[in-house]
């Protein structure tokens, strides 16, 4: 089993719609989670971490399902700007290396 | 304030050539990270290393690559006798380790896109 895996998609969905992804990871002990969002040959940038807690920035909120080890992204009002790819990010668990998983692409249409 | 500066921004070199690129990580940060990226692929890692820690170079795919980190700051990651294969973007990341069991965000360089002929 991969140690994070991602549905690579690509999700299609109209101006405006909710769409959610998740990222299963392998390791419980982990304790950091991020999600990035990577455009076309671009360089991968932070677009939030994820909390025990969840947490909400603007139209994206994150989750973390411990028992089931999955993190969520949620996006509200998609808008064509949002089309890229989500790249879910998880440390193993000793404070060692951050692992990606592969993407998940997103197409925004009107 | 300076982020992760990645050189060169491209080489294009021959088959059989060495290579080296180097990664300047954002100041204080004592984790650095080199992945590579094929057009259309997602990020392969390739080598991390932790302030004094040895690397961990369990994603280099050839004895044809190697890393080094110098100081704890800058590194170098050299490819010898390249291959077509090789093409693709190298990037950088790093991190700051603020200890115990979690881990800050990485901060990515804008990656060195390599060209084998």
């Amino acid at each position: 089993r991969k140690e994070v895996e991602q549905d690579p998609g690509p999700f299609n969905v109209p101006e405006g719609a909710t769409v959610a992804f998740n990222c299963t990871y392998s390791n419980s002990a982990s304790q950091s989670f991020f999600w990035y969002r990577q455009d076309c040959r671009k360089e991968p940038k932070l677009l939030m971490s994820v909390y025990s807690s969840g947490n909400e920035d603007g139209r994206f909120t994150a989750q973390l399902n411990r028992a089931s080890q999955y993190i969520s992204l949620l996006i509200r009002d998609s808008k064509l700007s949002d089309s890229a790819t989500y790249l879910c990010v998880v440390n193993r668990g000793t404070a060692s290396k951050l692992t990606f998983g592969t993407g998940t692409r997103l197409q925004v249409t009107l | 304030g300076a982020g992760v500066s990645q050189s060169p921004s491209n080489k294009v070199t021959e088959k059989g050539k060495d290579v080296e690129l180097r990664c300047d990580p954002i100041s204080g940060h004592t984790a650095l990270y080199w992945y590579r990226q094929s057009l259309g692929q997602g990020l392969e890692f390739l080598i991390y290393f932790q302030g004094n820690s040895a690397p961990d170079k369990s994603g280099l795919p050839s004895d044809r690559f190697s890393a080094e980190r110098t100081g704890g700051s800058v590194s170098t990651l050299t490819i010898q006798r390249t291959q077509q294969e090789d093409s693709a973007v190298y990037l950088c990341a790093s991190s700051l380790h603020l200890g115990g069991n979690s881990n800050q965000p990485q901060h990515f360089g804008d990656g060195t896109r390599l060209s084998i002929l």
